[in-house]
């Protein structure tokens, strides 16, 4: 089961802007919508960016995601010490009923 | 509200199964499919599979096949994920996560998670 590459790590002061990258092929970013999730320390993760590009009510528009190609971005501006914590790329590969692979997550710290 | 509220911590031995339950309210059970992702101590998020609560049709991670079997009780509004045949690597918290669009794949909300140990 393949997975999408993510940076480890990426860190910002408060109130910065930090990006994260999402690498994938044609058989999944591609060709599919791309959902990131959130997980805080010790929670479940959660849904922060579906389709794309668009939020869950209640999501702050801090958050925002792109996709070109076959690689997608999560960008997180005016930086938060509540944002810490790992983020996740997603997407469906290959077909409906396919594998559904996630990447390998990001730890965001607030310096 | 919307709410996924799975079973408790499991401990198993090796060679031993497994069945965590997902309980939905808040929501028409039968409109969404369900998703199964486990996460391994220190680890990043892996799907198991999916299961279409409504007829019980599912489709599993080729990692999985054999050994897991979701199933659905719509009686009870409940979804199930046996994992067979535990080894040391099963060792994770597992999640049920509904899809609120199937093309999308967008999981919305999860289960707190149940966290299964297996060790001898």
């Amino acid at each position: 089961q393949s997975v999408l590459p993510q940076p480890p790590s990426a860190s910002g002061a408060p109130g910065q802007r930090v990006t994260i990258s999402c690498s994938g092929n044609r058989s999944n970013i591609g060709s599919s919508p791309v959902n990131w999730y959130q997980q805080l320390p010790g929670t479940a993760p959660k849904l922060l960016i579906y389709n794309t590009h668009q939020r869950p009510s209640g999501v702050p528009d801090r958050f925002s995601g792109s996709k070109s190609g076959t690689s997608a971005s999560l960008a997180i501006s005016g930086l938060q010490s509540e944002d810490e914590g790992d983020y996740y790329c997603a997407a469906w590969d290959d077909s409906l009923g396919g594998p559904y692979v996630f990447g390998t997550g990001t730890k965001v710290t607030v310096l | 509200q919307v709410q996924l509220v799975q079973s408790g911590a499991e401990v198993k031995k090796p060679g031993a199964s497994v069945k965590v339950s997902c309980k939905a309210s808040g929501y028409s059970f039968t409109d969404y499919y369900m998703h199964w992702v486990r996460q391994a101590p220190g680890q990043g998020l892996e799907w198991m599979g999916i299961i279409n609560p409504s007829g019980g049709s599912t489709s599993y991670a080729q990692k999985f096949q054999g050994r897991v079997i979701m199933t659905t009780a719509t009686s009870t509004d409940t979804v199930y994920m046996e994992l067979r045949n535990l080894t040391s690597e099963d060792t994770a918290v597992y999640y049920c996560a509904r899809d609120l669009h199937l093309v999308v794949g967008q999981f919305d909300p999860w289960g707190q998670g149940t966290l299964v140990t297996v060790s001898s």
